[in-house]
């Protein structure tokens, strides 16, 4: 089955610090990636549209300096928080649709990342 | 985890209301939510409900919770083609420390609105 892992799972980082989270679709093309932020038990928000080769689409209210989305292959994208402060603690999710799937409406989730800014 | 369902398919004419369905187990659940889910695009969150609530209005958008029953719906009033689209339902329970986040989905339910 398709399977969309993101590394790391978790990271604890000092304020002011910069971020990088990998999502990569493990056996499967993804043109789409997608990332979303999650508070602590929380609803699913979505940030920002990754599409490969191309610049990221993001939502109202998400800054796109501050959160920098690269989609450089079909199975990698990656969102690095910048200058991270306390407020962007959250767990983020990634998830990726599969091109070439029987059902390419169906969005695959990464396990998600846990950030922690001190 | 947590069970979620939802009927897979529901077709509406353009202007009838919509009805979306959605049952779980978690008897603990605080927050249920509705998502839109548009071809191409990521899920965006239509709405919520708390548990301590029975209904919820927004503009067309209407949901009903039966907590008894562990029963939730999103109705679309005077549904339109631009409502076509998948439809998730999640719940979580905040206060279950267990898990990284909870938040468990329904498999989603295809509304196709015809003209």
């Amino acid at each position: 089955g398709a399977v969309v892992s993101q590394h790391p799972s978790r990271v604890i980082c000092k304020s002011g610090t910069s971020v990088k989270i990998e999502c990569r679709s493990l056996d499967f093309q993804a043109t789409t990636m997608f990332w979303y932020r999650q508070f602590p038990k929380q609803s699913l928000m979505l940030m920002a549209t990754s599409n490969e080769g191309s610049k990221a689409t993001y939502e109202q209210g998400v800054e796109k300096d501050k959160f920098l989305i690269n989609h450089a292959s079909l199975t990698l994208s990656t969102l690095t928080v910048t200058s991270a402060h306390p407020e962007d603690s959250s767990f983020y999710i990634c998830s990726a649709r599969d091109l070439y799937g029987a059902s390419t409406d169906t969005q695959y989730f990464g396990p998600g990342t846990r950030l922690t800014v001190l | 985890g947590e069970d979620v369902e939802q009927s897979l398919f529901l077709s509406v004419r353009e202007g009838d209301s919509s009805v979306i369905n959605c049952t779980y187990t978690d008897s603990s659940s605080t927050y249920l939510y509705w998502y839109k889910q548009e071809p191409g695009a990521g899920l965006q969150l239509l709405t919520y409900i708390f548990s301590n609530m029975d209904m919820k209005q927004d503009q067309r958008l209407t949901v009903l919770l039966n907590k008894k029953d562990k029963h939730l719906s999103l109705r679309i009033a005077d549904t339109q083609t631009g409502d076509s689209a998948i439809y998730f339902c999640a719940e979580t329970n905040p206060l279950d420390q267990t898990g990284a986040n909870n938040l468990f989905f329904g498999t989603g339910t295809r509304l196709t609105v015809i003209p």
